[in-house]
């Protein structure tokens, strides 16, 4: 069973805080992850992708990639409130499998920022 | 850019009627397009994968013959709801897969009410 976890949550934090979401992986194999931001009765809508080890920066979000440890995070820099929303983890399966391309979600960290 | 819209975006039916549900990728070509079925505080579940011009792939437990799937060309797939239940009512979001990335844009969701 290939899985993805997250802790449930929620976090809390203060505005202007770095807020860290953290993803764990079984799939060794597994290839590329994906962030993504889920507000409440809407659709995910992507954040970042990351598909080699260390860190990928885009204006205040980075993700970082440890394949040897088999996880994976989401740093959010300057948070705010706007940010309040559920953060998706997703890893693709590994390549050559029947199952790749497809996505395995985590259950998804609530994350909420106060003013 | 990676614009996928679906279409209706609400929809109410009685127990018993069948519901079609389109997905489109406006400005790319996804051959391979992923319908995803979610329930109230929980994750996305993948129900099934859909490929341009071939079958869609089934999870399991998830029924062939109830959920319809039809991916007639690179920018359209439709799921059709079959003799619909109130069980079935859930949010249904599609994704499509950017053609040469790992990478999935999510629609906006459609949300299903059965009566």
């Amino acid at each position: 069973q290939k899985e993805v976890e997250q802790n449930s949550g929620p976090l809390s934090v203060p505005e202007g805080a770095i807020a860290s979401l953290n993803c764990t992986y079984s799939d060794r194999g597994s290839q590329s992850f994906f962030w993504y931001r889920q507000y409440s009765g809407k659709s995910p809508e992507l954040i970042m992708f990351i598909y080699s080890n260390g860190d990928k920066e885009d204006g205040r979000f980075t993700a970082q990639l440890n394949k040897a440890s088999q996880y994976v995070s989401l740093l959010i820099r300057d948070s705010q409130p706007s940010d309040s929303a559920t953060y998706l983890c997703a890893v693709n399966q590994a390549a050559g499998g029947t199952s790749y391309g497809k996505l395995t979600f985590g259950q998804g960290t609530i994350l909420t920022v106060h003013p | 850019g990676a614009v996928v819209s679906q279409h209706p975006s609400r929809v109410i039916c009685k127990s018993g009627t069948s519901v079609k549900i389109e997905c489109r990728s406006l400005d790319f070509q996804a051959t391979t397009m992923f319908w995803y079925r979610q329930f109230p505080k929980q994750s996305l579940m993948l129900m099934a994968t859909s490929n341009e011009g071939s079958k869609a792939t089934y999870e399991q437990g998830v029924e062939k013959d109830k959920f319809l799937i039809n991916h007639a060309s690179l920018t359209l797939s439709t799921l059709t709801v079959t003799s619909a239940h109130p069980e079935d009512s859930s949010f249904y979001i599609c994704s499509a897969r950017l053609v040469g990335t790992d990478t999935q844009y999510f629609g906006p969701g459609t949300r299903l009410t059965v009566l």
